[in-house]
């Protein structure tokens, strides 16, 4: 069975300080994506960045940076020089590679408060 | 940009009615599916759906059916709703095509009481 732990459930951060949010993942598949979602107050999942599990990479959209490393099962968000509108509930979720079954599972969130 | 839309953003119901939730995707994606979330629990995949008239149970099905007659709507049923249902309901959808696991795109979500 997949699992995925956010250990985090909540952070406060001044303005423009660096966050990072946390994210292990478990599953006994080789082929599996990896996904964040923002959950801004006004409730619709706002989908960021998916990534599968031969990709290593790690990514980075402005602000943006995810670091996945599979050796510790890991796929970390990180948002440089947080403002106002970064405060939301993070979702880090996982879907095993099996088409025609494309379940999420999600961790339970965290949320992140900016203090202006 | 696709668009999930939900009929209702605020619902009360009272115990043992009928509840019918609808969701409706405008983008020609093959699944669809539908979440409940609630505080300290994430979200949790109730049924989902990856073509027309097919379902498939997710983790917490009991007290809950679904009915997707056509593609792009994707109805979720409380044959008699209990106030442990009482939750924020999300409907997504994704492309489902060409053997990848796509992103989903959420629904504004449907908050739903019951008394």
């Amino acid at each position: 069975a997949q699992k995925v732990t956010q250990a985090q459930t909540e952070i406060s951060v001044v303005e423009k300080e660096d966050v990072t949010l946390d994210c292990v993942y478990e599953t006994r598949d080789t082929t599996y994506y990896l996904f964040w979602y923002k959950q801004p107050p006004s409730g619709e999942l706002v989908f960021l960045i998916r990534r599968n599990s031969f990709d290593e990479q790690n990514e980075i959209s402005g602000r943006y940076s995810w670091n996945f490393q599979k050796s510790t099962s890991s796929f970390n968000f990180t948002i440089t020089a947080s403002q106002v509108v970064d405060s939301a509930v993070y979702f880090c979720a996982l879907s095993e590679a099996n088409f025609g079954n494309e379940k999420l599972t999600f961790g339970t969130g965290t949320r992140l408060t900016i203090i202006p | 940009d696709v668009k999930v839309t939900q009929s209702s953003r605020y619902l009360v119901k009272r115990t043992g009615e009928k509840v019918f939730l609808e969701c409706v995707q405008d983008m020609d994606h093959e699944n669809m599916f539908w979440y409940r979330q609630d505080p300290g629990l994430g979200l949790r995949l109730i049924y989902f759906s990856y073509d027309v008239k097919m379902k498939e149970k997710g983790d917490i099905p009991e007290g809950y059916s679904v009915s997707r007659e056509k593609k792009e709507r994707f109805s979720l049923i409380l044959e008699s709703a209990s106030t442990n249902q009482t939750s924020m309901y999300l409907c997504a959808s994704s492309l489902g095509k060409d053997a990848f696991i796509y992103e989903q795109y959420f629904g504004p979500g449907t908050r739903l009481t019951v008394t």
